[in-house]
């Protein structure tokens, strides 16, 4: 079973609002993803961490989203305005990083947005 | 770029009957890691199989699949289906040294009694 967190489970904000939701990865695993489920339960990833470091990131998190994974502290993803197509469940994932463990991603419960 | 598809977008078998889920793959990786998870209703996705040996079956929970290389193929198969077995199945991709899972559609399988 997994043992991410991520907090708040559920988060409703109105269009414009600033939006932020956390996430603590599984002990021992550096490595943090983050995915958006929209409501025809499509996956689209938006951008992962080693440690505090960037990996990867589309395009959308460049602009409106914004994400950072501070030593000692949860990770954060958060929509400085938001926007109704945001409405989705956002899905943090870890992982660890040897070579024949580090496929493996344990997704949390996710952190269901509502933007009205 | 890579991409994973997943044909049917809803499966509604009988209790008792085999379950087949296709799933295909397009990638310019030669090693890349396939993976179904499952997601039951309200829940996070959790890993349910995983394989990046060609030609080799791999099983998990009554389930098998076995990644083909030469047809980019990783199908998802059960001998008999349960009810609990309802849920929402997603193949997915990694490319080899690339962090991030490109998920397939998913299919929605639906058992009745």
């Amino acid at each position: 079973n997994s043992k991410v967190i991520q907090t708040p489970r559920y988060l409703v904000k109105g269009q414009g609002q600033k939006a932020k939701m956390r996430c603590i990865p599984e002990k021992g695993h550096p490595v943090v993803f983050w995915y958006q489920q929209n409501k025809n339960n499509e996956f689209k990833f938006l951008i992962n961490f080693q440690n505090q470091e960037v990996l990867q990131q589309i395009d959308m998190t460049e602009k409106r989203f914004s994400a950072e994974c501070p030593s000692n502290s949860p990770c954060s993803l958060e929509i400085q305005s938001s926007e109704a197509g945001d409405s989705a469940l956002y899905l943090c994932a870890s992982s660890r990083v040897d070579w024949v463990n580090q496929d493996t991603q344990y997704f949390g419960p996710g952190t269901r947005l509502l933007v009205l | 770029g890579d991409s994973v598809t997943q044909t049917e977008g809803l499966v509604t078998l009988t209790e008792g009957l085999p379950v087949m889920l296709n799933c295909t793959y397009q990638t310019i990786y030669s090693n890349p890691f396939l993976f179904w998870y499952v997601q039951h209703l309200n829940e996070s996705p959790r890993l349910l199989l995983k394989s990046f040996t060609d030609n080799k079956r791999t099983e998990h929970q009554g389930f098998h699949a076995t990644l083909h290389k030469s047809s980019s193929s990783f199908h998802l198969q059960k001998s008999s289906a349960q009810l609990s077995d309802s849920a929402l199945y997603y193949c997915a991709l990694r490319g080899y040294n690339q962090g991030k899972l490109i998920f397939g559609q998913g299919t929605k399988l639906s058992i009745k009694p």
